[in-house]
């Protein structure tokens, strides 16, 4: 079964400054591989998707995440944060073999401060 | 184009009661997915829906929790003799297809079930 593990629960950065949110995952074969994102009382929205290819994956709202498969990681990074990036971000695994069942990680918490 | 719709918004309701919470997925998707969100965790799937048929309810917490889709568009999750620890939003999302293309999922803005 697959797994992912988001391992910091808050992150604060001030307005401008670069961001990295980190996910790791465990799935023995190649994921697919989602980033979303939760404004409050919203849905989840995708911000990218990798699959496979090339393994810096490009995404909305200026986020870009990177595929690493000797570190089973999958990073999200954006250069410069805006104020209204604030919100929860969750990392997801699917499984590209057998039932197809995202399984999401527990979420960072974005905190932007001007 | 129209999203993923889930009505009713927020649900309150008395321990004991039944109460179902609907789905509407995007045109034309076939998988359909159910997942239940606690305060500060990320989503949890409860059962997936491939056409008219659950093709994996293994994430349903015991038998008070039960979908359907019985005509593969809209489907409906059904909880009864809530109790208070079932309280959470429930989201719904569908994807065009479902298996090794990897589709994303399109989440609805999801259902608050309060149970008092």
């Amino acid at each position: 079964a697959q797994s992912v593990t988001q391992p910091d629960i808050h992150i604060t950065v001030s307005e401008g400054a670069s961001l990295e949110l980190r996910c790791n995952y465990s799935y023995g074969a190649t994921p697919y591989l989602f980033w979303y994102v939760q404004s409050p009382g919203q849905g989840l929205q995708l911000l990218l998707k990798y699959f496979s290819g090339d393994t810096l994956v490009q995404g909305i709202k200026g986020f870009e995440a990177e595929f690493k498969r000797s570190q089973s990681s999958f990073n999200l990074r954006k250069p410069s944060v805006h104020w209204s990036d604030a919100a929860e971000y969750f990392c997801a695994v699917g499984a590209s073999g057998g039932s197809y069942i995202p399984t999401f990680g527990r979420g960072t918490s974005l905190i932007v401060h001007p | 184009g129209a999203g993923v719709s889930q009505t009713p918004s927020n649900k309150v309701t008395e321990k004991g009661k039944y109460v179902e919470l609907r789905c509407d997925p995007i045109s034309g998707h076939t998988a359909l997915y159910w997942y239940r969100q606690s305060l500060g965790q990320g989503p949890e799937f409860l059962i997936y829906f491939q056409g008219t048929g659950a093709a994996d309810d293994s994430g349903l917490p015991n038998d008070r929790f039960f979908a359907v889709r019985p005509e593969g568009s809209v489907s409906t999750l059904k909880i009864q003799r809530t109790e208070r620890g079932d309280s959470a939003v429930y989201l719904c999302a569908s994807s065009l297809l479902a298996g090794g293309d990897g589709s994303p999922l399109h989440f609805g803005n999801g259902t608050r079930l309060t149970v008092t």
